[in-house]
């Protein structure tokens, strides 16, 4: 099973809502990850948590809060965004990229929109 | 400056021909991935590619990496509308030291009916 699951699909929700993404992956995966993609770009990294600990933030704007619970869970805390983070909001999880060949895999997404 | 570059950007071909997507670098890549991304969706991994001439294939899309792990490429054979989609390359160049993906800009593909 290689999959990521994402929720929900759709978001809208306006600057001054707070709003939460959520991500699980049952992969035994200890890497996982959030990117902002815009249309018709690559995924942009914006966050990694390695073994239930952030390792990597990209210098993103604090409206933007991740957690992770646990291993299997990911989160992404939204509040006072702005219509310019409206955007395809993925997922992802690896195994450890220094235990061998290192893979992504993506969940399908939470199309988020601000208004 | 990009690191890992992508082309074409765009392609628009009709149903049953053939096309190249070129992934180059002047780095080495410890392993490169190749994704198939549908509108609306997540990136869907097709492929691992790790050694350097390695060849895989999958049904009628045809993987290689270069002999120096700095370039690869995907070939469709007969295109089908199916096809269509945002196609990423993107590599691993710390050698699994970091948690980084580098990825391409991407190629556009619509193979019309």
């Amino acid at each position: 099973d290689t999959e990521v699951t994402q929720t929900p699909k759709h978001l809208v929700m306006g600057m001054t809502n707070k709003k939460s993404l959520k991500c699980e992956q049952h992969m035994g995966h200890r890497a996982m990850y959030w990117y902002k993609q815009k249309a018709k770009k690559p995924p942009e990294l914006m966050f990694v948590y390695s073994y239930e600990k952030l390792s990597i933030n990209e210098s993103v704007p604090s409206r933007f809060s991740p957690e992770c619970p646990n291993s299997s869970l990911l989160n992404l805390h939204l509040h006072a965004l702005q219509p310019e983070d409206s955007a395809l909001y993925l997922c992802a999880s690896s195994q450890d990229p220094g235990r061998g060949t290192y893979e992504q895999y993506f969940g399908p997404g939470t199309r988020l929109t601000v208004t | 400056t990009q690191l890992l570059e992508q082309s074409p950007q765009f392609l628009s071909i009709q149903e049953g021909e053939n096309l190249t997507v070129y992934c180059n670098s002047s780095s080495v890549f410890s392993s490169l991935q190749w994704y198939r991304q549908e509108p609306g969706e997540g990136p869907v991994l097709l492929v691992t590619v790790v050694t350097g001439g390695e060849v895989k294939k999958l049904k009628r899309l045809t993987f290689q990496f270069g002999d120096a792990r700095k370039d690869s490429s995907l070939h469709i054979t007969a295109a089908q509308p199916g096809d269509t989609g945002l196609y990423l390359c993107a590599g691993d160049v710390s050698g699994g030291s970091n948690y980084k993906l580098t990825f391409g800009k991407g190629t556009l593909l619509t193979v019309n009916p």
